[in-house]
């Protein structure tokens, strides 16, 4: 099974500054055929299902704010909100889907105002 | 617009077995190269991949589960099953069920269902 890591458990940011939340996969999740990394962010808010955010470890979904934005490869990656508004509190998740399909999701981040 | 729904008792007495299902409206769940998933989420934990069944019948569980579930499709009824066996308090979880295609994320997925094993 490949394990994913997120740091931190939890982050308190204050409204417009940058939020930023680390995954860290137990093996790469790069195909070196198709040079993608086969990783996704969601985002949960209480009572809600995961709505997706990113894929590709960069590619944001269709209607996802731009202040949204993934980075990394390999077995490293980022989740970064450059400027936090209220209604980005939420758990965030990342997901490796390259041993699709069985695929395994971080422990998750909660992310509050400060 | 593709919409998923869970359905099935919200309440399981220890050892019995648990059964969802999962029903697809706005497409179809025989088009090709979709998978159709199960995950669930323990109060206040994380998600966890239960099993995941393709459009052609193939199916693919969690290692850890696997001796326990069984998921299915019934294409008639555009629907799909999840059935959990010999259940304890902690297999407690909001259930959800979702759609991805071959190396892709979820795309789309149910609102959830709560299901509570107790006596």
């Amino acid at each position: 099974d490949i394990v994913m890591t997120q740091s931190p458990d939890s982050l308190a940011v204050s409204l417009g500054e940058r939020a930023t939340i680390n995954c860290k996969s137990s093996q790469s999740v790069l195909y070196s055929s198709n040079n993608k990394n086969y990783l996704a962010w969601y985002q949960q808010k209480p009572g809600q299902p995961p709505k997706l955010l990113i894929y590709w470890a960069s590619t944001r979904e269709s209607g996802v704010p731009d202040r949204f934005s993934g980075s990394g490869s390999g077995t490293d990656f980022t989740l970064t909100i450059s400027s936090l508004q209220a209604e980005d509190v939420a758990v965030y998740y990342c997901q490796q889907y390259y041993s699709t399909p069985q695929v395994t999701f971080g422990q998750g981040t909660r992310l509050e105002i400060k | 617009q593709l919409q998923l729904q869970e359905s099935g008792p919200g309440l399981v007495k220890p050892s019995e077995t648990l059964s969802l299902t999962c029903t697809v409206s706005g497409g179809s769940i025989s088009s090709s190269s979709y998978y159709w998933g199960w995950i669930r989420q323990p109060p206040g934990k994380g998600l966890e991949w239960i099993g995941s069944i393709y459009y052609s019948g193939s199916t693919y569980y969690n290692p850890s589960l696997k001796s326990r579930v069984t998921i299915s499709v019934d294409t008639s009824k555009n629907q799909f099953s999840l059935k959990l066996s010999s259940v304890t308090a902690a297999d407690t979880a909001v259930y959800y069920c979702a759609r991805h295609l071959s190396k892709r994320p979820f795309d789309y997925w149910g609102q959830g269902t709560l299901v509570t094993v107790s006596s």
